[in-house]
């Protein structure tokens, strides 16, 4: 079945610049989509499609993607940026989410 | 302004069904290109999708649930129903319902731009 691979943690020093990779075979024909989620709330979307920010997003997050993989890029992490990420993207079943990333800003 | 909430039992027994309900306002599920999905999160893991269902009444499973699971809508209700059957305790998680677009990418990413609160559901006897 498919699947969408991620690390399961990264980390990044204040102000620095972060990528979060996601691989699946789905990405090659659909777009990723990722989410943030901080502890106790519902994952919130921050990039959609190519590389779109729903209203509210801090423009430092933006995506890519190349072949089977997809990546959310943070350039300059704040401090609430500390969050698990979620790729996620459609596939021939329906939807498909990654297993997280962990992101620790130091 | 979308919203959604989950309700349904926070603890249910092993071997029992799971009926959740996702009631939701500001858009309709008659609407073209619409759709509301099942997400769930056990406790410190990841998030696992369960069923999505459409505006056209297309329902799509997740493939290594799909025996267990059914889901419906009442349009008029502005209502999801997701079941599950035959819950163990490995089922334990948070249940979150999410709305669905193709509006953002013309089908090619479909995100889920609005979620509910979630709700913790207990499997235990």
């Amino acid at each position: 079945s498919s699947e969408l691979t991620q690390d399961p943690a990264v980390s990044v020093a204040l102000g620095q610049t972060v990528r979060i990779t996601c691989q699946g075979d789905s990405l090659r024909t659909y777009y990723a989509n990722w989410y943030q989620q901080k502890p106790g709330q519902a994952p919130v979307l921050v990039i959609y499609g190519k590389n779109n920010r729903p209203s509210g997003i801090p423009d430092r997050f933006s995506g890519s993607s190349s072949g089977n993989t997809a990546s959310l890029t943070i350039t300059g992490a704040q401090a609430e940026d500390e969050a698990d990420y979620y790729c996620n993207s459609r596939d021939s079943s329906g939807t498909l989410f990654g297993g997280g990333t962990k992101l620790t800003v130091l | 302004q979308i919203t959604l909430k989950e309700s349904g039992p926070t603890l249910v027994k092993p071997t029992q069904t799971l009926t959740l309900t996702c009631t939701f306002s500001g858009f309709s599920l008659s609407t073209s290109a619409v759709g509301v999905g099942w997400i769930r999160q056990p406790p410190g893991k990841a998030l696992e999708w369960l069923a999505l269902i459409y505006w056209n009444d297309d329902k799509r499973y997740s493939p290594s649930l799909k025996s267990r699971l059914t889901v419906t809508k009442d349009t008029s209700k502005n209502q999801v129903v997701l079941t599950m059957t035959n819950m163990d305790p490995v089922d334990t998680a948070t249940y979150y319902c999410a709305h669905q677009s193709q509006a953002y990418c013309g089908g090619d990413c479909w995100p889920f731009d609005y979620w509910g609160q979630g709700t913790l559901v207990t499997v235990s006897s």
